[in-house]
């Protein structure tokens, strides 16, 4: 069956950077879109990045671009999203999810169990 | 962007009731919406994509309906297992897609 297991979350100080990285298995990782979705504390999902299958194309959200880039390496099924300039907003669970297609960002059929950021002083 | 609309924030249902959220998108959508549900500690659930299809393994009781602006999914007959916050979520306009706040299924 379908793992998404992610890894590196902590606590972090403003401004410091973290690397998460997702481990897939159960499905042929290569193939498919991924995303990275986080949720602050009492908050609702937000959607933070996308890559395409071959990691050719990517689009994050505006509070995060020039701060957070997703990247894959598909020889490892891994996931990754480095994340610099911390800011406390970014403080939440991480989850990396599966998208069902291929090529551009569609919806979500598989997540990860998250990792909690915390940006905290 | 477009911005999605939940409502209610909190909906209290006895068991074996029937529950009924809507999802509103500030311009068409079309039919490309997904709704998921998310259980405390969990990850969060695909149920139904396409506004209306059920996902694998996902039980007649959810039903999904709508297209353009507004959508609506059912639960028919609330199981224990079914209070859980509820999200809706469009794929029609990216970057970025996005998600409804969430409606919070309780037990009355």
């Amino acid at each position: 069956q379908v793992q998404l297991v992610e890894s590196g979350g902590g606590v972090v100080q403003p401004g410091g950077s973290l690397r998460l990285s997702c481990a897939a298995s159960g499905f042929t990782f290569s193939s498919y879109g991924m995303h990275w979705v986080r949720q602050a504390p009492g908050k609702g999902l937000e959607w933070v990045a996308f890559i395409r299958y071959d990691g050719s194309n990517k689009y994050c959200a505006v509070s995060v671009k020039g701060r957070f880039t997703i990247s894959r390496d598909n020889s490892k099924n891994t996931l990754y999203l480095q994340m610099n300039s911390l800011r406390a907003e970014d403080t939440a669970v991480y989850y990396c999810v599966k998208d069902v297609r291929w090529q551009q960002p569609y919806y979500f059929d598989h997540w990860g169990q998250g990792t909690l950021v915390t940006v905290s002083s | 962007e477009v911005v999605m609309t939940q409502s209610p924030a909190t909906l209290s249902v006895s068991p074996g009731e029937r529950a009924t959220l809507s999802c509103r998108a500030s311009q068409s959508v079309g039919s490309n919406l997904a709704w998921y549900q998310h259980k405390p500690g969990q990850a969060p659930r695909l149920l139904l994509s396409g506004a209306s299809t059920r996902a694998t393994g996902i039980p007649p009781r959810f039903s999904g309906s709508g297209s353009g602006t507004e959508f609506t999914l059912t639960i028919s007959s609330l199981q224990s297992e079914d209070f859980a916050v509820y999200y809706c979520q469009q794929y029609y306009n990216w970057p970025p897609l996005t998600f409804g706040g969430g409606t919070k299924v309780e037990i009355k």
